[in-house]
């Protein structure tokens, strides 16, 4: 079936990279996806990467995704304070559903 | 910025209570989701809709059921409220091409005392 793991937590100094990183099981999705939760609000979609490329790159954020180890990456280049949030993966699969992953704090210090 | 609402965004009612968690998008999308997110942040589909009269449990079994009469609107209801119903609840849709693109609202907070 499917399923998508995240390490939980991460802490990053601001002006850093922060690479969060994700597996998942089910070799048949489309398309792969991050999302963004800020503290009282519902998930923002970042980006999302079709299962076919190896890397996408987008303003300060850089998809990479090794379909082989169904490992998925996202690096945000000069972390800001206002990147502090809760990152999720996700992966489509069976009628069109997403399945995500358990989501990672991202904790941004000065 | 999506065009996707929810209301209301906090509520407190007692057990036993009947409740309705509007949720509204005006991008024409299809596809509409209802998902239960725990205080540990993982996400739960307990329904879903791929357009008008069309209704589907998701993977989390809810006592909660929903409907869809117009592409634009997809309620959640609670017949009783209870404790154990205490969670977020967050509405999605997405159009019925191309990626599964899923547009958040903001979410509605529930306590059940």
């Amino acid at each position: 079936g499917e399923d998508v793991e995240q390490s939980l937590f991460l802490s990053v100094r601001e002006g850093d990279s922060s690479v969060i990183n994700c597996t998942y099981t089910d070799s048949s999705s489309t398309y792969l996806y991050w999302y963004k939760q800020e503290p009282g609000a519902g998930l923002q979609l970042l980006t999302y990467i079709f299962s076919n490329m190896d890397m996408k790159q987008d303003q300060r954020l850089t998809v990479l995704l090794n379909k082989k180890d169904k490992h998925l990456s996202l690096r945000i280049a000069d972390t800001q304070t206002g990147d502090s949030a809760i990152y999720f993966c996700a992966e489509d699969g069976a009628n069109s559903k997403l399945t995500f992953g358990k989501g990672i704090t991202l904790s941004v210090r000065p | 910025e999506a065009d996707i609402y929810q209301t209301p965004r906090y509520l407190v009612i007692g057990t036993g209570k009947k409740i309705t968690l509007e949720c509204s998008q005006t991008m024409g999308h299809d596809k509409m989701y209802w998902y239960q997110q725990d205080p540990g942040m993982e996400l739960h589909l307990i329904h879903y809709s791929y357009g008008v009269n069309s209704t589907e449990k998701g993977d989390l079994s809810s006592e909660s059921t929903v409907s869809r009469i117009r592409t634009e609107h997809f309620p959640l209801t609670l017949e009783s409220a209870r404790p154990s119903h205490t969670s977020q609840y967050l509405c999605a849709s997405s159009p019925s091409r191309g990626a599964e693109t899923q547009y958040f609202g903001p979410g509605t907070r529930l306590l059940v005392l």
